[in-house]
C-alpha cells in the first residue's frame, strides 16, 4: 500500500493557461474524491467518482473545471483558463467500502499546490 | 451558518496536558464524523472516526459524539510537541466530507 499519490506537487502558471493534475488512488479503492483547500480554511468538496462514474459535482466546480477517471483507476482534474482565484491546494482522496472498516474512510494524497500569477 | 464550525484557536497547551477540541455541525443527517490532523504545508492525515453516540478511544486520542446536541469533540491526552498542528473536524453524508476551518494547537515544551 503506497498511499494516494498526486502529481505534480507544485504548479505555477500564468492567468489564462490550462493546467492538469493527476491523482493515483490507493490500489484497491474504488472511490475517488477531489477537494480544494485555501489558506486558513478546511478542504472543500469538488467532485466524487465511484469507479469510472462521476457521481457528484459541487457548485464550486465551474465549467472551467473538468474531472475524469477513465477505467476507474487514476483521475485527472483540468482547469481551463486559470484565474488568480484558482490558487489553492488541490487534494485527492480515495476510499473503499471493502476495507472492513465500519465507515467509508477517506485517505488524502499530498496535494498539488497551484499558484496562478 | 457554516455546516461545520470549530474554534479557530490557536489553542496553546503545555506538554503533558490535555488538549480539548470542539466541533458543531448543522446537518442532522450527518452519518459519520472524522478528525484529521494537518501539519503546515501538508495534507490532512486521519486520526480517527466515530459514528455512534459516546466515546471512542485510540491511544492518546478520545473522540466524543453527541448527535442530539450535534457536537463532536477530540481530547488529546499527554500532549507532545509533535501534536502541534491544525486539527480538522469533518462530517460525512452520502460519502462527501464537509470540513470545519480547523483548530490550531500549539504544545509548549
Amino acid at each position: 500500500d503506497t498511499g494516494v499519490s498526486q502529481n505534480p506537487r507544485h504548479k505555477i502558471t500564468k492567468r489564462g493557461q490550462n493546467v492538469t493534475f493527476r491523482c493515483d488512488p490507493i490500489s484497491e479503492h474504488n472511490r475517488l474524491y477531489w477537494y480544494r483547500q485555501t489558506l486558513g480554511q478546511g478542504p472543500e468538496f469538488l467532485t466524487y467518482f465511484q469507479n469510472e462514474a462521476q457521481l457528484e459535482k459541487s457548485r464550486l466546480l465551474s465549467d472551467r473545471f473538468s474531472a475524469e477517471r477513465p477505467k476507474g483507476s487514476f483521475s485527472t482534474l483540468e482547469i481551463q483558463r486559470t484565474e488568480q482565484g484558482d490558487s489553492a491546494m488541490y487534494l485527492c482522496a480515495s476510499s473503499s467500502p471493502r476495507t472492513g472498516l465500519e465507515v467509508d474512510t477517506q485517505y488524502f494524497g499530498p496535494g498539488t499546490r497551484l499558484t496562478v500569477l | 451558518q457554516k455546516e461545520v464550525e470549530q474554534n479557530s484557536g490557536p489553542l496553546s497547551v503545555p506538554e503533558g496536558a490535555i488538549a480539548s477540541l470542539n466541533c458543531t455541525y448543522s446537518d442532522r443527517g450527518s452519518q459519520s464524523f472524522f478528525w484529521y490532523r494537518q501539519y503546515s504545508g501538508k495534507s490532512p492525515e486521519l486520526i480517527m472516526f466515530i459514528y455512534s453516540n459516546g466515546d471512542k478511544e485510540d491511544g492518546r486520542f478520545t473522540a466524543q459524539l453527541n448527535k442530539a446536541s450535534q457536537y463532536v469533540s477530540l481530547l488529546i491526552r499527554d500532549s507532545q510537541p509533535s501534536d502541534s498542528a491544525t486539527y480538522l473536524c469533518a462530517v460525512s453524508r452520502d460519502y462527501k466530507l464537509s470540513f470545519g476551518a480547523g483548530t490550531t494547537v500549539t504544545v509548549r515544551a
